[in-house]
């Protein structure tokens, strides 16, 4: 079982629109959790992090945590052709291994 | 700082041959990771590093993969034998501390075994 599961996509959603990624994990003792941003050709770059249960807003991105269903989303508001790339769901576990989702590939269509 | 710093940038090599990749960790950052990624499986975890002691290498595929950290500023990852299988993406990031907020990656090593 793979620590942190996420749909692959790929996502598309019209300009403006809010695009939502969900990210599952296994580890029930998991303390921190990220969103990474990958433009293609490129490595990731951290975007967003969370630690505890609820929401964390910054800009135009909402974090969501929900420990009880092992459960992270990301919500992207107006939407930007910008944004388009694959996000990546990534979660520290244990001894500070930290762990990737496969992503999600994401289009924003002008 | 200039980031992490990995080499080469591109590698082509085959099968059969060793190859060598290196690692750059931003300065005074005590956690590295070695990561690879392909389509299929994502970035995968193979290995990391707490100051300068391999601290979890669950990750790593098998024994033609090893990896060294033998200062703090300088990790290798080598593949001997390399095999068609292994082309791959593979990043190096280095975190700060146990409680840092983020991971600075690489720009990567693009690894094609032919």
């Amino acid at each position: 079982q793979k620590e942190v599961e996420q749909n692959s996509g790929p996502l598309s959603v019209p300009e403006g629109a809010i695009a939502s990624l969900n990210c599952t994990y296994s580890d029930r003792g998991s303390q921190s959790f990220f969103w990474y941003r990958q433009y293609s050709g490129k490595s990731p770059e951290l975007i967003m992090s969370i630690y505890s249960n609820g929401d964390k807003e910054d800009g135009r991105f909402t974090a969501q945590l929900n420990k009880a269903s092992q459960y992270v989303s990301l919500l992207i508001r107006d939407s930007q052709p910008s944004d388009s790339a694959t996000y990546l769901c990534a979660v520290r576990a244990g001894a500070n291994n930290l762990f990737f989702g496969t992503g999600t590939r994401l289009t924003v269509i002008p | 700082d200039a980031g992490v710093i990995q080499s080469p940038r591109h590698e082509v090599t085959e099968m059969g041959q060793e190859v060598t990749l290196r690692c750059k960790p931003i300065s005074g950052h005590d956690y590295l990771f070695w990561y690879r990624q392909t389509m299929m499986r994502g970035l995968e975890l193979l290995i990391y590093f707490n100051n300068n002691v391999p601290i979890d290498d669950s990750g790593m595929p098998e024994d033609r993969f090893s990896a060294k950290m033998p200062n703090a500023s300088f990790s290798t990852l080598k593949i001997q034998p390399s095999e068609p299988r292994d082309s791959a993406v593979y990043f190096c990031a280095s975190m700060e501390g146990p409680t840092s907020t983020e991971a600075f990656f690489g720009q990567g090593t693009r690894l094609t075994v032919v």
